[in-house]
């Protein structure tokens, strides 16, 4: 069975500092890889999506960046956070095909001062 | 227009009764439909899928859909305190990568 990890569970940050989250997905090949945020008591919004190594599209500009380095590694960075970037950051992955759900990571509570 | 919409709630129903959560999807081609359930601080988990016009029963789960009316809805039959969560809407959007709009969730309540 497939399995996705997402660390860490919480970070605190100052402003300024820089961002590193990873995301790994056990129990398959060639996943699609996602990257969501949800602010406190906003919906999902769809940061980044991978559909293969090295292949990355932004949906929202910001000072964001994903890089995904293996096939089921994919990483969340910033080379400097800013208030407005706290929120739920959770990773996911799904197979392509209009049929295939979202299989979510338990989230990385991010609280930016 | 929001693509996918639900109303936020909170929708309060007592303990044993149906709770019914609806959604509308403005892409008349989509194809896939699904409800999450999210627990406060948690991730959202799958709960149901539907692909087909109708009805889809799975245990006190049944989803609806109408892609006439373009709308999608989950009753939860004999709903327990433990129910109470935020349900999600997710709709696939047409296109190269197939990815899922989600609602911005309906908040449940389930009270003794």
């Amino acid at each position: 069975s497939q399995t996705i990890h997402q660390w860490p569970a919480t970070l605190v940050q100052p402003v300024g500092s820089p961002l590193s989250l990873e995301c790994t997905v056990e129990g398959t090949s060639n996943p699609n890889l996602y990257w969501y945020r949800q602010a406190a008591g906003r919906g999902l919004q769809l940061l980044f999506y991978s559909v293969g190594i090295g292949q990355i599209s932004s949906e929202v500009p910001q000072n964001l960046s994903a890089s995904r380095p293996q096939d089921r590694q994919f990483i969340l960075s910033s080379k400097k956070l800013l208030l407005s970037d706290s929120g739920f950051y959770l990773c996911a992955w799904d197979w392509t095909g209009e049929n295939s759900p979202l299989h979510f990571g338990n989230g990385t509570r991010l609280t930016v001062t | 227009q929001k693509e996918v919409e639900q109303n936020s709630g909170p929708l309060s129903v007592p303990e044993g009764a149906i709770a019914s959560l609806n959604c509308t999807y403005s892409d008349r081609g989509s194809q896939s439909f699904f409800w999450y359930r999210q627990y406060s601080g948690k991730s959202p988990e799958l709960i149901m899928f539907i692909y087909s016009n109708g009805d889809k029963e799975d245990g006190r789960f049944t989803a609806q859909l109408n892609k006439a009316s373009q709308y999608v809805s989950l009753l939860i039959r004999d709903s327990q305190p433990s129910d109470s969560a935020t349900y999600l809407c997710a709709v696939n959007h047409l296109g190269n990568t197939d990815k899922l709009i989600f609602g911005t969730g309906t908040r449940l309540q389930v009270f003794p």
